[in-house]
């Protein structure tokens, strides 16, 4: 199976900082990966696909990038509505595989 | 557009069988491309993904849990269903039903709670 690291798994930050997310897969994935979003009782949503692609309807602040075995999630200005959990998913090989997770937390 | 939506009973008795269904609205389950995913999330825990079924039938399972599960589709009825046998504490968590099309996990279902317990 394909593992995935993400860190970190916790992070405080302020409205309207930028805030970067990496997810390390142990083998090459091309750009099979998603981000997601997850609020405390609901559904995760996806934020990101192939990597950088922006899911319609998310905000421009959210960007995703890399290839191969390392990406990253970068929000631009956190806004309010930001503070959530995150996660990367790998869907090149099943199983799918998600990193563990980085909670963002107020400052 | 395509809706999700998981249901089944919220508490199983340790050594059954949990059962849910997922009924897709809003589009066809056997559209081609689409694969048909159980996820689950223990209490406090990340996400783990237990399976899919494509509409023809052909599946794939976690092989961690591939000797407890069994996923099947009803396409008349536009849903598709997971059963694990043979539970214990450790199943307890919040199940999701989730639409893979290509790049991942686009559609999720509102996710539904079970408890295993006696």
């Amino acid at each position: 199976d394909i593992q995935m690291t993400q860190s970190p798994s916790s992070l405080s930050a302020s409205v309207g900082d930028r805030v970067t997310i990496t997810c390390r897969a142990s083998q090459g994935i091309r750009n099979d990966l998603g981000w997601y979003q997850q609020k405390p009782g609901k559904a995760p949503k996806r934020l990101i696909y192939a990597a950088s692609s922006l899911e319609s309807g998310v905000p421009s602040r959210f960007s995703g990038s890399g290839s191969g075995t390392d990406f990253t999630l970068t929000i631009s200005s956190l806004q309010p509505e930001d503070f959530a959990t995150y996660y990367c998913l790998q869907h090149n090989n099943p199983p799918c595989t998600f990193g563990q997770g980085t909670k963002l937390e107020i400052k | 557009q395509v809706q999700l939506q998981e249901s089944g009973p919220g508490l199983v008795k340790p050594s059954q069988t949990l059962s849910l269904t997922c009924t897709v609205s809003g589009g066809s389950i056997s559209s081609d491309g689409y694969y048909w995913n159980w996820i689950r999330q223990r209490p406090g825990k990340g996400l783990e993904w237990i399976g899919y079924i494509y509409y023809s039938g052909s599946t794939y399972y976690n092989a961690s849990l591939k000797s407890r599960v069994t996923i099947s589709v009803d396409t008349s009825k536009n849903q598709f269903s997971l059963k694990l046998r043979s539970v214990t504490a450790a199943d307890t968590a919040v199940y999701y039903c989730a639409r893979d099309y290509f790049h991942g996990f686009d559609i999720w279902g509102q996710g539904t709670m079970v408890t295993v317990s006696s």
